[in-house]
């Protein structure tokens, strides 16, 4: 069974960092690209970034580019978003989300894990 | 940058047929992804690639695409159904966006 778990959300300033972080089970992780989108509060899907299989290629969305990183560790098989310069625009829940392809290509997420809330505020 | 437009609600009777839509530039050049998501819970992909059923959901869902616009359809629909719905699509063959999503109400 495939399983995502986030975890490293929470309360953070403006103007701070978190790192996220998405384990995965269930699955040969490194096989396949992976992605992250959030949710603000009552509001809709929102795509963040999306990297290879390999972590060799990546894309972001013009909102976080430059801000966040998205990086894995095939070995923990572990998925990872570095999120800086933090405003409320980027609160949200944050879902990490398995590709069905290894590369950045027309593709869509066939598994998503139950999401992280990042809470931006003094 | 590329947008996708949904109807913010669709309402039906149980039993009746959903359409909820999508639209967007030359949105008949790309595939379009259906997903729900049910108050609380992750999304879950319908469709994909227009039209295709991944394994498990309800035949019940189907989908098609268009001119500018696709469309996700629910025959006979059940209260079980009542989600937020969304399409996606690819914007370049590196970026992607969703619709603004559709709230579906069973009533």
């Amino acid at each position: 069974e495939v399983q995502l778990l986030e975890s490293g959300g929470g309360l953070v300033n403006p103007g701070g960092s978190l790192t996220l972080s998405c384990t995965a089970s269930g699955f040969s992780f490194s096989n396949y690209a992976m992605s992250w989108v959030r949710q603000a509060p009552g509001k809709g899907l929102e795509w963040v970034a999306i990297l290879t299989g390999s972590g060799s290629s990546t894309s972001y969305a013009d909102s976080v580019k430059g801000r966040f990183t998205i990086s894995r560790d095939n070995s923990k098989s572990t998925l990872f978003l570095q999120m800086n310069s933090l405003s409320a625009e980027d609160m949200a829940i944050y879902y990490c989300a398995k590709a069905t392809q290894w590369l950045i290509s027309e593709d869509w997420f066939d598994h998503w894990g139950q999401g992280t809330l990042v809470t931006v505020s003094s | 940058s590329y947008e996708l437009t949904q109807p913010p609600s669709v309402s039906v009777s149980p039993g009746q047929t959903a359409s909820i839509t999508c639209s967007g530039d030359k949105l008949r050049d790309k595939y379009v992804y259906w997903y729900l998501q049910r108050p609380g819970q992750s999304p879950v992909v319908v469709i994909y690639q227009d039209t295709k059923r991944p394994s498990g959901i309800p035949e019940r869902f189907s989908g098609s695409n268009s001119g500018e616009i696709a469309t996700l359809t629910i025959s006979g629909t059940q209260p079980v159904d009542e989600a937020d719905y969304y399409c996606q699509a690819w914007d370049t063959s590196t970026t992607l966006v969703f619709g603004g999503g559709t709230k579906l109400t069973v009533l």
